[in-house]
């Protein structure tokens, strides 16, 4: 069956960088965009951009760009999201998830929650 | 602020209907993007509610539908049960910002 399984939570400090792992199997990795999506505490859902498996393109939310990268391993068929220059707004519970033929989300990782506090 | 605009919350008696609505505009519903559904049960991930507008996933039941007109949309849940008691969130692409766009999210409540 289709899995995405993250990482446990983290604790980082302010200025400081994370990064999430997002382990695919059930299906044929290059196959389906991943994207990452993630909700702070008592807020809703934002949509952080995406990644294709296949060649390794990415598109990035503007209030993302440039502080975020997002890579995969197709040996492992693992994509990775960093987050740069952590701030407190950035604590929040973030979830990979799988794109479908029509562009909604199928399956989701079980989410990891970084909290950063000095 | 959201793209998408959700009520905060609705809420039913067991066994009544309720209807959430969301609205976007000229650049993301409007534009003839899909409009998808998500459950999110405090603590887990998003579930896929309903997909295409009008779509259920296998094993989700036929009291959730959801329709699609002009620049909105919106979910109906019939027959409520306590196991709906979750927020639900709308979610399409906006034109405008190259983006996938989510509502605010409706948190229902079961009473």
């Amino acid at each position: 069956q289709v899995q995405l399984v993250q990482s446990g939570a983290e604790v980082r400090k302010p200025g400081a960088s994370v990064q999430i792992p997002c382990k695919a199997s059930g299906y044929n990795f290059p196959d389906y965009y991943i994207h990452w999506v993630r909700q702070a505490p008592g807020q809703g859902l934002e949509w952080m951009g995406l990644i294709d498996p296949s060649g390794g393109d990415t598109h990035y939310a503007q209030k993302f760009q440039g502080r975020v990268t997002m890579t995969r391993d197709t040996a492992t068929s693992t994509v990775y999201m960093e987050v740069r220059s952590l701030t407190s707004e950035d604590t929040a519970v973030y979830f990979c998830a799988r794109e479908t033929s029509m562009s909604s989300c199928d399956h989701w990782g079980q989410g990891t929650l970084v909290t950063v506090s000095s | 602020q959201s793209v998408l605009t959700q009520p905060p919350s609705v809420s039913g008696a067991p066994g009544q209907s309720v209807t959430i609505p969301c609205t976007g505009s000229s650049s993301n519903i409007g534009a003839g993007y899909d409009v998808h559904w998500y459950q999110m049960v405090p603590g887990t991930a998003p579930k896929l509610l309903i997909y295409g507008n009008t779509n259920r996933p296998s094993g989700v039941p036929d009291r959730f539908s959801a329709s699609k007109s002009d620049t909105s949309a919106s979910l109906a849940i019939t027959g409520l049960q306590a196991e709906d008691e979750a927020d639900y969130y709308c979610q399409s692409y906006d034109i405008s910002l190259s983006a996938w766009v989510f509502g605010g999210g409706t948190k229902l409540t079961v009473l």
